[in-house]
């Protein structure tokens, strides 16, 4: 059963750097096939696709272009994970991230979602 | 990329067909077979219910239909259940390898 485990702190302080893991069980974040992606929902903008990486024979990752410059989402193969970092965060960031999969990764769509981790920024 | 446009909420009685829209533009739903729909419960995931504008997952009942015409794409659940009520989000391929989500529709079961 494939599984996706998320970890990482639930508050962060404006300014600082918002860093989450998603263990993968059950499948491989060097899957050929799949992609590995955030996404994060707040009532003020609803669901929000932040970005994902999938590694064929090196690793590539796609970014919301909103994101671009303060996200960086990165494999770790040895540990089977991936991870998010969020960079200068403000209040605007506080949302419920989640990490999910994409089966293929050129269908864009997510059958796999993790619990979710509810971060808010606040100093 | 701006949002996806669905209504608000949408609202049924037991045993009945409620439709969803979701409207986009040319650069994403009109140009891409790449739409999907998920429903979410209070505090729990989204739940994948319809990809590839109209495929279903195994294990998602087939009450759940989806189709789509030019730029808007829908989402039909027949013989509405209690069950059934929750939020529904549609997604969409937008150009240059983004994902734009609509959003939300509540649906109610009266």
């Amino acid at each position: 059963q494939v599984q996706l485990q998320q970890s990482g702190p639930g508050l962060v302080k404006p300014s600082q750097t918002l860093s989450l893991t998603c263990a993968i069980s059950g499948d491989s974040v060097s899957s050929n096939s799949a992609a590995w992606n955030w996404i994060r929902q707040s009532p003020s903008r609803g669901l929000e696709w932040l970005g994902r990486t999938y590694c064929r024979s090196k690793c590539y990752h796609d970014y919301a272009v909103s994101l671009r410059g303060r996200i960086t989402i990165t494999p770790d193969t040895s540990k089977n994970q991936f991870s998010l970092l969020l960079n200068s965060v403000t209040p605007e960031d506080t949302a419920v991230y989640y990490c999910a999969r994409d089966p293929l990764a050129y269908y864009w769509y997510f059958d796999l979602w993790g619990r979710g981790t509810l971060v808010t920024v606040s100093s | 990329q701006s949002a996806l446009t669905q209504p608000a909420s949408v609202s049924g009685s037991p045993g009945q067909s409620i439709t969803i829209s979701c409207t986009g533009t040319s650069s994403d739903v009109g140009s891409y077979n790449l739409v999907s729909w998920y429903q979410q419960h209070p505090g729990k995931a989204p739940k994948l219910m319809i990809y590839e504008v109209s495929e279903r997952p195994s294990g998602v009942s087939n009450r759940f239909s989806g189709s789509k015409s030019g730029n808007t794409a829908s989402l039909t659940i027949s013989g509405l259940q209690a069950e059934d009520e929750a939020d529904y989000y549609c997604s969409s391929y937008a150009n240059s390898d983004t994902l734009v989500f609509g959003g939300g529709t509540k649906v109610t079961v009266l």
